[in-house]
């Protein structure tokens, strides 16, 4: 069975950490996605990459950074947590050819 | 700015109805669109995909699509409690497969025994 594997289900953090949430996927897809989702705002993109080494800003990077050394792993920084982080985070990965994306099961991030 | 609205809901249908969910879109060059379907507390999940206008169709699904007026809709047939679920239209304007793809906000779905 294909998956997109995110390394924490439920994570807490301090205001001020470096936090570091990892996203595998094993399909050999070329694109993959960061997304946050809060109640009432929707699925909003932060960071994309289409390629290994590659990254581009999404709708909403300000406070995050990523990283694609390896095809299969995507991983999304946030340099200095903040409250206003608490939120579902999804990884997501498409291929070049099938545009539809594989999620992964989501991270649950609550900054204290 | 490129938009994908859908009714919020919640749209409630009896159990072996049919229910159907639409989606609008603005941006006329979209070339792909998706369905997904997202449990409470799960990640979204692929269920339909369509590129071209007509109907698409499997199993219980069919995804119909017409660009000419930017319009989307998903039906689900002989609906069931398990279907109950927020349903995301997604919309890809672009002509690759890395272009921004734009969620709707949902339509939550409650099938009624």
């Amino acid at each position: 069975d294909v998956k997109v594997t995110q390394s924490s289900r439920y994570l807490v953090k301090r205001t001020g950490e470096k936090v570091f949430l990892e996203c595998v996927q094993d399909m050999d897809h070329e694109n993959m996605f960061w997304y946050r989702q809060d109640p009432g705002l929707g699925l909003r993109l932060i960071y994309f990459s289409y390629d290994v080494k590659m990254k581009e800003k999404g709708d909403i990077p300000e406070g995050y950074s990523v990283s694609r050394e390896k095809k299969e792993r995507f991983s999304l920084i946030l340099e200095s947590a903040s409250t206003n982080q608490t939120s579902m985070y999804l990884c997501a990965s498409s291929s070049r050819n099938n545009y539809g994306y594989t999620f992964g099961s989501g991270t649950r991030l609550t900054v204290v | 700015q490129k938009e994908v609205e859908q009714n919020s809901g919640p749209l409630s249908v009896p159990e072996g109805a049919i229910a159907s969910l639409n989606c609008t879109y603005s941006d006329r060059g979209s070339q792909s669109f998706f369905w997904y379907r997202q449990y409470s507390g799960k990640s979204p999940e692929l269920i339909m995909s369509i590129y071209s206008n007509g109907d698409k169709e499997d199993g219980r699904f069919t995804a119909q699509l017409n660009k000419a007026s930017q319009y989307v809709s998903l039906l689900i047939r002989d609906s069931q409690p398990s279907d109950s679920a927020t349903y995301l239209c997604a919309v890809n304007p672009g002509k690759t497969s890395y272009d921004k793809v734009i969620f709707g906000p949902g339509t939550s779905l409650s099938v009624i025994p």
